[in-house]
């Protein structure tokens, strides 16, 4: 089965600082890959997804997204954040079978 | 609108009293999923519905049970709930099991506090 790492627990950036959020996953067959969202008391929204063709992502609130297939990467990108991004983000990853794995989470914090 | 509810959204209960988390979603959805949240372990599943009638167990569902008798509903059930099921629980739905590239569309979350 598919497993999903993001190694920062917790990031904290200043307003206009640029992100970027890891994510390594582990399988070797074709997957689907996504970015949630969870705003503080919030459910979790779709930030964007991955299936095929450019592997450079573009998703709403100016994040993107960027699969390197020989990396088993997904790393998530901003370049400029806002203190209204302060949420935890989730990485999330679907093989063929259809079994969704998410990462644990990374938690960002920025300052005004 | 389309979405996934959940009731209720806050639940404070004691060990052992059975209790029932529903999860509605009014998109036609024939998958539908039940997760938890914990700190430092994202989300696990723990039940998940194919379609009406078939219910399957995700990683982690000792201490649930699921039901899924109409296509719209998905209750979550605790049986006799323990400390170690606090936690913070997400139902998702998705059109249709074996499309990888569907989205899941996750409730609102229901808090469960087990004394």
């Amino acid at each position: 089965a598919q497993s999903v790492s993001q190694h920062n627990h917790h990031v904290i950036l200043s307003e206009a600082a640029s992100l970027e959020l890891g994510c390594n996953y582990s399988y070797g067959g074709t997957v689907n890959l996504f970015w949630y969202v969870q705003y503080p008391g919030q459910h979790l929204q779709l930030l964007l997804k991955y299936f095929s063709g450019d592997p450079l992502v573009k998703g709403i609130k100016g994040f993107e997204a960027e699969f390197i297939k020989s990396k088993f990467s997904f790393n998530l990108r901003k370049p400029s954040v806002q203190w209204s991004d302060t949420a935890e983000y989730f990485c999330a990853v679907k093989a063929n079978n259809n079994d969704m794995r998410f990462g644990a989470g990374t938690r960002l914090t920025v300052k005004p | 609108e389309a979405q996934v509810t959940q009731n209720p959204r806050y639940l404070i209960t004691v060990t052992g009293k059975k209790l029932t988390v529903t999860c509605s979603q009014n998109m036609n959805h024939e998958y539908m999923s039940w997760y938890r949240q914990d700190p430092g372990l994202g989300l696990r599943q723990i039940y998940y519905s194919m379609n009406v009638e078939v219910t399957d167990k995700g990683d982690v569902p000792e201490g649930y049970k699921v039901s899924r008798k109409e296509k719209r509903n998905f209750p979550l059930i605790l049986e006799s709930p323990s400390p170690n099921q606090t936690s913070l629980y997400f139902c998702a739905s998705q059109k249709r099991w074996g499309e990888p590239q569907e989205t899941q569309y996750f409730g609102p979350g229901t808090r469960l506090l087990v004394l």
